[in-house]
C-alpha cells in the first residue's frame, strides 16, 4: 500500500517560514492535500491540488508538489500556527485515501 | 458552504456494534463522496471508507470485513456501522465531505467513541 512519511515534529522561530515535508514514492504525479489539526478540533483542510488554497485560507500557508517530496510551507510563523499537519493523497491502486503520519509544528 | 453534524453512541462494550450517522446541511449531496476518519487517542488520522449518493463504496481493507457505510438521499445523511468493536476502535470519529480529487473540505465535529478494555 501507499506510504506517505513526515516528519514527527518540525520547530520554527515566530517570523520565519517553516517547511513541512511529505514524502512518497512519485508523490509528484498525484494531488497532494494538506491539513492543520489544532487540539480537540476537527482537521481543517488549508491546502488542496498541491498549492490551492480553500477560501479563507491565509496566503501565509503554501503547497508544492514535485518528484518525490511535497512540501506546505508557512511564511512569518506565528504562535497560532501550531498545530499538527497532515498531508494526504488518493492511492488509486489501493481505492484507499492515505495520510501521512502527521506533523507538529511548534512555534518556539 | 456545506456543514456536517454528526452523532452516535460514545460507549460500547467489546463486540457490540458502532453506530453513527452524519447529516449534511448547505450544497448538493449529490455531488460530493462522503467519508468517515478516524483518530486513535494521540494518534494520526485513519480513513475508514466512502460513499457516494449511488450507493458505490471503497473501504479500508483493514476494516472491511466489519464496516458498512449507507446513505440516505432523501434525509442527506449518511452512516457507518462497524461491527465486534474492540479497544482497539476507541478513537474520535469524523465525517467529512470529499471532493473530486478526494480532498475533504468539511468535517463534522466528531464522536468520541470508547470502548473499554
Amino acid at each position: 500500500s501507499y506510504v506517505l512519511t513526515q516528519p514527527p515534529s518540525v520547530s520554527v522561530l515566530p517570523g520565519q517560514t517553516a517547511r513541512i515535508p511529505c514524502a512518497g514514492h512519485n508523490i509528484g504525479f498525484k494531488s497532494v492535500h494538506w491539513y492543520q489539526q489544532r487540539p480537540g478540533r476537527a482537521p481543517m483542510l488549508v491546502v488542496y491540488d498541491d498549492s490551492d488554497r480553500p477560501s479563507g485560507i491565509s496566503e501565509r500557508i503554501s503547497g508544492s508538489n514535485s518528484v518525490n517530496m511535497a512540501t506546505l510551507t508557512l511564511i512569518r510563523a506565528e504562535a497560532g500556527d501550531e498545530a499538527d499537519y497532515y498531508c494526504q493523497v488518493w492511492d488509486s491502486d489501493s481505492d484507499h485515501v492515505v495520510f501521512g503520519g502527521g506533523t507538529k509544528l511548534t512555534v518556539l | 458552504q456545506v456543514q456536517l453534524e454528526q452523532w452516535g453512541a460514545g460507549l460500547l462494550k467489546t463486540s457490540e456494534t458502532l453506530s453513527l450517522t452524519c447529516a449534511v446541511f448547505g450544497g448538493s449531496f449529490t455531488d460530493f463522496y462522503w467519508n468517515w476518519v478516524r483518530q486513535s487517542p494521540g494518534k494520526g488520522l485513519e480513513w475508514i471508507g466512502e460513499m457516494r449518493h449511488t450507493g458505490t463504496t471503497k473501504i479500508n481493507s483493514s476494516l472491511r470485513s466489519r464496516v458498512t457505510l449507507s446513505v440516505d438521499t432523501s434525509r442527506k445523511q449518511f452512516s457507518l456501522k462497524m461491527t465486534s468493536v474492540t479497544a482497539a476502535d476507541t478513537a474520535v470519529y469524523y465525517c467529512a465531505q470529499g471532493e473530486a480529487h478526494y480532498q475533504l473540505e468539511s468535517w463534522g465535529q466528531g464522536t468520541r467513541v470508547t470502548v473499554p478494555s
